[in-house]
């Protein structure tokens, strides 16, 4: 079995600012993978950015980064110089074998 | 680009009616997944596929089925609809297993009265 959870519902954040989202996982896996997943109001999935397992290197891609920390199966994705743009609920999601599993969501406001 | 492609945005159905949600992606994806996203509960994982005829249950899987006769079609069934399937359906595809993007539909926004 497999679980995400995300334990913050809702998050606000000054434009410029930066603001980080939780994540913890539970998998009896060693090889997985972990994403981030944002939907916009439009309602269009987005993917944000995805970290192996097997890498201990933390993923970057511009402004989001994640912090991976296998041992507590942990994820947290930081937003930095957060945009009006970035208003929209992030998803964390893990991933074993063909198995895709996405946690409750956070909504982030990004406050002019 | 990938293009998955839900047949509906909006449906209203009666309790009781046989309802079908069709998806299709364009990209020749092994890995096809119906979600239902739910206020407070994020998406819950339904069915999966990852080949043509084969299928695995997700978390919530009573009260659904699922057919894939096609690679590039997959299509969730609600044998007898009730009002708590009311609710926001999510199709998505991915190339296989790996750590592959995986590309979502628009969504099909269920009511069931």
């Amino acid at each position: 079995a497999q679980t995400v959870t995300q334990s913050q519902p809702e998050m606000s954040v000054q434009e410029a600012e930066t603001v980080t989202l939780s994540c913890t996982y539970d998998t009896s896996e060693n090889n997985y993978y972990l994403f981030w997943y944002k939907q916009p109001p439009s309602r269009q999935m987005i993917l944000v950015i995805r970290q192996e397992a097997y890498k201990q290197q933390n993923a970057t891609e511009n402004r989001f980064s994640v912090n991976f920390q296998k041992a507590a199966k942990s994820f947290s994705l930081k937003i930095s110089d957060s945009q009006l743009g970035d208003t929209a609920m992030y998803f964390c999601a893990l991933r074993n074998d063909y198995k895709l599993s996405f946690g409750a969501g956070t909504t982030v406001t990004v406050r002019a | 680009d990938v293009k998955v492609t839900q047949s509906s945005r909006y449906l209203v159905k009666r309790t009781g009616e046989k309802v079908f949600l069709e998806c299709v992606q364009d990209m020749d994806h092994e890995n096809m997944f119906w979600y239902r996203q739910d206020p407070g509960l994020g998406l819950r994982l339904i069915y999966f596929s990852y080949d043509v005829k084969m299928k695995e249950k997700g978390d919530i899987p009573e009260g659904y089925s699922v057919s894939r006769e096609k690679k590039e079609r997959f299509s969730l069934i609600l044998e007898s609809a009730s009002t708590n399937q009311t609710s926001m359906y999510l199709c998505a595809s991915s190339l296989d297993r790996g750590p592959t993007e995986a590309f979502f539909g628009q969504g099909t926004r269920l009511t069931v009265v």
